[in-house]
């Protein structure tokens, strides 16, 4: 069964510092799916990336990264300088075979508060 | 930029009654979820809808659930009789057939009294 695992339940930093988010998962499928979304207190989903099981490469965008390593199974996000509209619940999610529709499986997110 | 709708943002009723949530998925998505979020926990998927029929539905998503896409636009969520614990935040969400990150809208705030 998948299983996604973000220990970090509660995370704060001070504006312009450095922040990962880790994010651990289990599927038995070789082919799979990775998301990050954003929820901020407004309380709707952002997406901000997808990654396929098949490329590893990781991305950056802006002040955001992801590290995808499937040999310890993770997909951890970098915000870099962060500022305080980053504070939000972050949740990883995975898709796979198991979901025929490919419906997504989160984890229990985590929070982040970002103090000015 | 296009984007998924919900009405009504906040839905209060009392317990037994029968509500329906309603969304706009974007015009070209072909594929429609609902998942739920009680306060403070993780998002869970309830049903998936493609080509007119569910393509999988959760243990969450029993009898007392239906879904429905009674034209073009509209796909809606049906809560026969409402429990106590059916009071959550219900996303609808949808993608497109070649790409399987979801969209989703802002939410329906449900509180069965």
């Amino acid at each position: 069964a998948q299983k996604v695992t973000q220990a970090q339940t509660e995370i704060s930093v001070v504006e312009k510092e450095d922040v990962t988010l880790d994010c651990v998962y289990e599927t038995r499928d070789t082919t799979y799916y990775l998301f990050w979304y954003k929820q901020p207190p407004s309380g709707e989903l952002v997406f901000l990336i997808r990654r396929n099981s098949f490329d590893e490469q990781n991305e950056i965008s802006g002040r955001y990264s992801w590290n995808f390593q499937k040999s310890t199974s993770s997909f951890n996000f970098t915000i870099t300088a962060s500022q305080v509209v980053d504070s939000a619940v972050y949740f990883c999610a995975l898709s796979d075979s198991q979901t025929g529709a490919n419906n997504l499986f989160f984890g229990t997110g985590t929070r982040l508060t970002v103090i000015p | 930029e296009p984007e998924v709708t919900q009405t009504p943002s906040h839905q209060v009723t009392q317990m037994g009654q029968e509500v329906i949530l309603r969304c706009v998925p974007i015009s070209n998505h072909l594929y429609f979820y609902w998942y739920r979020q009680i306060l403070g926990q993780k998002v869970e998927f309830l049903v998936s809808f493609y080509n007119n029929e569910i393509s999988e539905k959760s243990e969450i998503f029993d009898d007392q659930f239906s879904v429905e896409r009674p034209d073009g636009s509209n796909f809606t969520l049906k809560i026969r009789s409402t429990k106590l614990e059916d009071s959550a935040m219900y996303f609808c969400a949808s993608r497109v057939r070649t790409a399987y990150e979801q969209y989703f809208g802002p939410g329906t705030r449900l509180t069965v009294t």
